[in-house]
């Protein structure tokens, strides 16, 4: 069964733009949830989607956005970037039964100049 | 309080020795728990969940897991250089929102 994929892999935008992330799951998972990771704050939880709907947010401002399709597909936007924006951001499904256990991932390296 | 906390690191442990890591979490309504191994440059990996109290074992893993506490760790047995990494654990509290620790970076020493 493929993995949880993620586009782009890098991406290098410039401070006021606004940017598209893309996450495909694994096959069957309904459940995507997008992590922000940096070296000084760690992984910390930006949101997470169930059946198109967002089930739970993190502490961002509103610049950060996301969507879930039918077909369990995420993206996740960020508008205005900024330089602090600069991070991983993974991607991570789920069955979305009650274990919760989710599998990442590579990630999309934004770089913010 | 941070809502995971992991014993700061980094743990340097000889070849074949047993690296533990501990975990403890603030929530007590948390049901599952998880550690994660990410090398660097990597994205997490899933190695070992747990929902019940008391041990699960995966090969060289241990996962340790006392709701009353709070606590949840990881033992990794005959430790070896690939073990080296930045070991994540991982707390779902009832709300759909899976918090992180801050990691603790192992260094298996050959």
């Amino acid at each position: 069964k493929a993995g949880v994929t993620q586009t782009p892999r890098y991406l290098i935008k410039t401070r006021g733009q606004q940017v598209t992330l893309s996450c495909s799951p694994i096959s069957g998972h309904r459940s995507v949830s997008w992590y922000q990771q940096t070296p000084g704050q760690g992984l910390q939880f930006l949101f997470e989607y169930f059946s198109e709907t967002q089930r739970n947010k993190g502490n961002f401002p509103g610049r950060f956005s996301g969507r879930q399709f039918s077909n369990s597909r995420s993206e996740m936007n960020v508008s205005t970037l900024e330089l602090g924006d600069s991070a991983l951001y993974l991607c991570a499904s789920s069955l979305a039964s009650d274990t919760y256990e989710q599998y990442f991932g590579p990630g999309t390296r934004l770089t913010v100049t | 309080q941070k809502e995971v906390e992991q014993n700061s690191g980094p743990l340097s442990v000889p070849e074949g020795a047993i690296a533990s890591l501990n975990c403890t979490y603030s929530d007590r309504g948390s049901q599952s728990f998880f550690w994660y191994r990410q090398y660097s440059g990597k994205s997490p990996e899933l190695i070992m969940s747990i929902y019940s109290n008391g041990d699960k074992e995966d090969g060289r893993f241990t996962a340790q897991l006392n709701k009353a506490s709070q606590y949840v760790s990881l033992l990794i047995r005959d430790s070896q250089p690939s073990d080296s990494a930045t070991y994540l654990c991982a707390v779902n509290p009832p709300d759909y929102k899976l918090s992180f620790g801050a990691g603790t970076t192992v260094t298996v020493r050959a």
